[in-house]
């Protein structure tokens, strides 16, 4: 079956836009995790969704981050006014009602703000 | 709060030569779980290994095994028979107890050259 898809792959945008990445989960995943690797910070939780509802946003690093999921299905990571620290990989995980169960990833999409 | 440690930033080995990684965490919790996730240049995380602290033996999944020292807290990734497909960026993980939402805690990551 299908896997994990992001897109785009890659995005590059200016200082002060509004950039939306997307994710789909696996079907029937009801838990979707969203992360960020970036060279200085590593790989970090952004934020967590069970169904259709965040009951863990504590890794969005400014209001300037927010993320819907829409269907208990497609999620997107909308940042707004893109700052130059705010290039990374973002990276989508779903998996099978969260807890103990195994997380599949997402190939990422890799912003860079110029 | 929970953190991992990988304090080897790049490691080689040669072809069909065994490696260990290293990796150490911080916790006050007594239930969790551990993963080993390897990182080609397609980016895309792929789980090696994961092991369930309640349970003292060390997993193993073909020519990759792991060294779960709960007490010193080490969680250390041995690969034997090393192959070139091996090359990687490897990253140790730690995913918290009871009632935890599933996320991650990632260490700083790995890079594994795998020299012909």
């Amino acid at each position: 079956g299908a896997g994990v898809s992001q897109s785009p792959s890659n995005k590059v945008t200016e200082k002060g836009k509004d950039v939306e990445l997307r994710c789909d989960p696996i079907s029937g995943h009801t838990a979707l995790y969203w992360y960020r690797q970036s060279l200085g910070q590593g790989l970090e939780f952004l934020i967590y969704f069970q169904g259709n509802s965040a009951p863990d946003k504590s890794g969005l690093p400014s209001d300037r981050f927010s993320a819907e999921r829409t269907g208990g299905s497609v999620s997107t990571l909308t940042i707004q006014r893109t700052q130059q620290e705010d290039s990374a990989v973002y990276l989508c995980a779903s998996s099978y009602r969260g807890g103990y169960n195994e997380q599949f990833f997402g190939p990422g999409t890799r912003l860079t703000v110029l | 709060a929970q953190t991992v440690t990988q304090s080897q930033p790049e490691m080689s080995v040669q072809e069909a030569e065994t490696v260990t990684l290293s990796c150490t965490y911080d916790t006050s919790e007594s239930d969790y779980y551990l993963f080993w996730y390897k990182q080609p240049p397609s980016r895309q995380m792929i789980l090696v290994i994961r092991q369930e602290a309640y349970k003292q033996q060390n997993a193993t999944e073909n020519r990759f095994s792991v060294n779960f020292q709960k007490a010193a807290k080490s969680f250390s990734l041995k690969i034997s028979d090393s192959q070139l497909g091996d090359a990687a960026m490897y990253f140790c993980a730690y995913k918290g107890g009871s009632g935890n939402t599933g996320k991650l805690i990632f260490g700083q990551g790995t890079t594994l050259q795998v020299k012909p």
